[in-house]
């Protein structure tokens, strides 16, 4: 049973490039969420996005953006990449369960570099 | 805002030790604390609380959350060099948008 996937794993760009990373969700999870996680900092929230819907944003300038497939998988984009925007790009996947949601599942996250 | 405080940022002990790890929170609209332990990159999940003076326990870890004072503690008895990780924890104050602190990294040593 697949995990959530994240492609690439590793990726290094210019100041002032456009990059886009992507998400598979558990099968079967709605409820995508992305996380910015910078070298010797705890994640921070950036979107969830739930049956194709952003359900919530992060304190991020607009260079950030995300959208959520019919399949459910997900796409994180930034625009004019900074260097402050090196870090491991997180993943997680959710369901809602009676009562609540599943706790969040990760991703093995990417990690860009930009230079 | 919301903020989750952990401490200490850092420990180091040897195998056998018992170590505890804290988490205190501010949030608008608690749903529920998670704590996760992440090694090299993927955060994987340990415990997750909802409830107040509730023990979770799994194997070696346990942990407990207390909604009045706002804060959960995570303990590990009888460390082993497999322990050795950062351990964050998290808050969920509505739909899975979750709040990190910024981690305890533990190290032990054999």
């Amino acid at each position: 049973d697949a995990g959530v996937t994240q492609s690439p794993t590793h990726l290094i760009k210019t100041r002032g490039q456009q990059v886009t990373l992507r998400c598979s969700p558990i099968s079967g999870h709605k409820s995508v969420s992305w996380y910015q996680q910078v070298l010797g900092q705890g994640p921070q929230f950036i979107f969830q996005y739930y049956e194709k819907e952003e359900r919530g944003r992060g304190n991020f300038p607009d260079r950030f953006s995300a959208r959520q497939f019919p399949n459910y998988s997900s796409e994180l984009n930034v625009n004019a990449l900074l260097l402050g925007d090196s870090a491991l790009y997180l993943c997680a996947s959710s369901s809602p369960v009676y009562g609540g949601e599943t706790e969040a599942f990760f991703g093995q996250g990417t990690r860009l570099t930009v230079v | 805002e919301d903020k989750v405080v952990q401490s200490p940022l850092s420990l180091v002990v040897h195998e056998g030790d018992t170590v505890t790890l804290n988490c205190s929170y501010e949030v608008t609209n608690f749903r529920s604390l998670l704590w996760y332990k992440q090694e090299k990159k993927a955060p994987t999940f340990l415990f997750m609380l909802t409830s107040s003076g509730i023990e979770k326990k799994s194997g070696r870890l346990s942990s407990i959350l207390d909604k009045k004072e706002l804060f959960s503690i995570l303990n590990i008895t009888a460390t082993q060099t497999g322990d050795s990780a950062v351990y964050l924890c998290a808050v969920n104050n509505a739909g899975n948008m979750l709040t990190f602190g910024g981690g305890t990294r533990l190290m032990v040593k054999p």
